[in-house]
């Protein structure tokens, strides 16, 4: 049971560059987040995803497009990578929202350079 | 003020010995507590619900008082491998779905 698979683990991008992020969960939970991850700051949300079909801003979305695939599937794009976008990206999912008090299960992360 | 402040350590704590920490919420509001762990350079991983009584999982212990807005974990006996940053989560059930992340404890056990 591979939980919550994020590719890839690691990527270095120039400044300007795009690249998407993907996320894959096998646990047939309806929501699903992207979170980041930075030194002194605790996780921040990016985007969420409460359904299969829907998409919602979390607290830092600014330079960022997520796509809910289908029930399994959540990317997140970046399409003009800057630097203030290094940071690990998690991706994480639960069986419902936040609101139901369900834990959330996490992937690897991804270690994300913009030079 | 943030909305969930952790003492971000590091605690140095010999094996065997107890260790708490706290962490202190903003929002009065607030409805649900966990505490994950998180070794360094991995993912987060749920360590334990913090309930409204207050709940042991083997040597853990969490405890949530609301009168201070704080909640607490206590690891007994801890074991090398308790050796983790430790993430105090917050849920504000404003019909949103955003979870507060403290910054994290680190917590070093020493042999």
């Amino acid at each position: 049971n591979a939980g919550v698979t994020q590719t890839p683990k690691f990527q270095v991008l120039k400044t300007g560059q795009s690249m998407t992020l993907q996320c894959a969960q096998d646990m047939n939970h309806n929501s699903m987040y992207w979170y980041r991850q930075d030194p002194g700051m605790g996780l921040r949300l990016i985007y969420y995803s409460a359904s299969e079909g829907t998409t919602d801003k979390g607290e830092v979305p600014n330079g960022y497009n997520v796509s809910r695939l289908n029930k399994r599937e959540f990317s997140l794009r970046l399409e003009s990578a800057a630097p203030s976008q290094t940071s690990v990206y998690f991706c994480a999912s639960s069986e419902w929202g936040a609101g139901s008090n369900q834990p959330q299960h996490f992937g690897d992360g991804t270690r994300l350079s913009i030079l | 003020r943030k909305e969930v402040e952790q003492d971000p350590g590091p605690f140095n704590v010999p094996e065997g010995a107890t260790v708490a920490f706290n962490c202190t919420y903003s929002n009065s509001a607030s409805q649900s507590f966990f505490w994950y762990r998180q070794d360094c350079r991995k993912e987060p991983k749920l360590l334990m619900s913090v309930y409204s009584s207050g709940n042991e999982d083997g040597r853990f212990t969490a405890q949530l008082n609301r009168a201070s807005q704080y909640i607490s974990l206590l690891i007994r006996d801890s074991k090398l491998s308790d050796s983790a940053t430790y993430l105090c989560v917050v849920i504000s059930n404003f019909g949103n779905e955003k979870l507060t992340f403290g910054t994290g404890t680190r917590l070093t056990i020493i042999p």
